[in-house]
């Protein structure tokens, strides 16, 4: 257990809908990572953010969008989905976030959700 | 553009045999290489580092081999047992990001037979 949690863990909507993905970091994590799995695909970065700030961008859709809570949980936003949004989109977490060792910090993913967009 | 490439998506070992993993990448700004290892119906969890002032990194069967030069680096897991079944993903950070992205590869999905 990585301490990292998603929810929900499946999503089944439509397309064109908008839908939600939640992730509570770790503990004393002030740093939270998107990544998106399609098929067959590694990881894509998505966005970053640390304390409440967007850190980094990747490539994320202008129909996608993201945002940390002064709590430190995070939410990614999708909307007028597409069948090609479809993927595993993982959240992960990392700790100080101190400008010493910032980008080697260890990220602690959490175990996923699932969305399928028919 | 997939900077991070892992040309194997699968490989069978014998138990107690040798498993070698390899990752190839293409960005010189790499500085800092992780593997990630995962299991089905569960997030990565991160294996072994180095970075990119070694070329060896050894943390008790697994061992990370860095070649600058040939911008490859490989996984090394002596012996191989059947709990080390799983997808294997190579990834790395860059210096030229503000933040701490990670660049991952396709995984290799390792197979140990008992």
């Amino acid at each position: 257990d990585s301490g990292v949690t998603q929810t929900p863990k499946h999503l089944i909507t439509a397309t064109g809908q908008r839908v939600t993905l939640r992730c509570s970091p770790r503990s004393g994590d002030l740093s939270v990572y998107w990544y998106q799995q399609s098929l067959d695909q590694g990881l894509q970065f998505l966005i970053q953010y640390y304390n409440g700030e967007e850190r980094a961008k990747g490539n994320i859709l202008e129909r996608f969008s993201a945002q940390q809570f002064p709590d430190l949980h995070s939410e990614l936003n999708l909307s007028s989905l597409e069948l090609g949004d479809s993927a595993l989109y993982f959240c992960a977490s990392s700790g100080s976030g101190g400008l010493s060792g910032y980008r080697t910090d260890t990220q602690y993913f959490g175990p996923g959700t699932r969305l399928t967009v028919l | 553009d997939q900077q991070v490439k892992q040309n194997s998506p699968s490989l069978s070992v014998q138990e107690g045999r040798i498993s070698i993993l390899n990752c190839d990448y293409t960005n010189s700004m790499f500085d800092y290489f992780l593997w990630y290892k995962k299991y089905p119906a569960e997030g990565p969890t991160f294996l072994i580092s180095i970075s990119s002032i070694k070329d060896k990194n050894e943390d008790g069967r697994f061992t990370v081999f860095l070649n600058k030069s040939a911008k490859h680096l490989s996984l090394h897991i002596v012996p191989s047992q059947p709990g080390d079944s799983a997808v294997y993903f190579c990834a790395a950070s860059s210096a030229e990001t503000t933040g701490n992205q990670f660049y991952f590869g396709t995984g290799t999905s390792l197979t140990v037979i008992p």
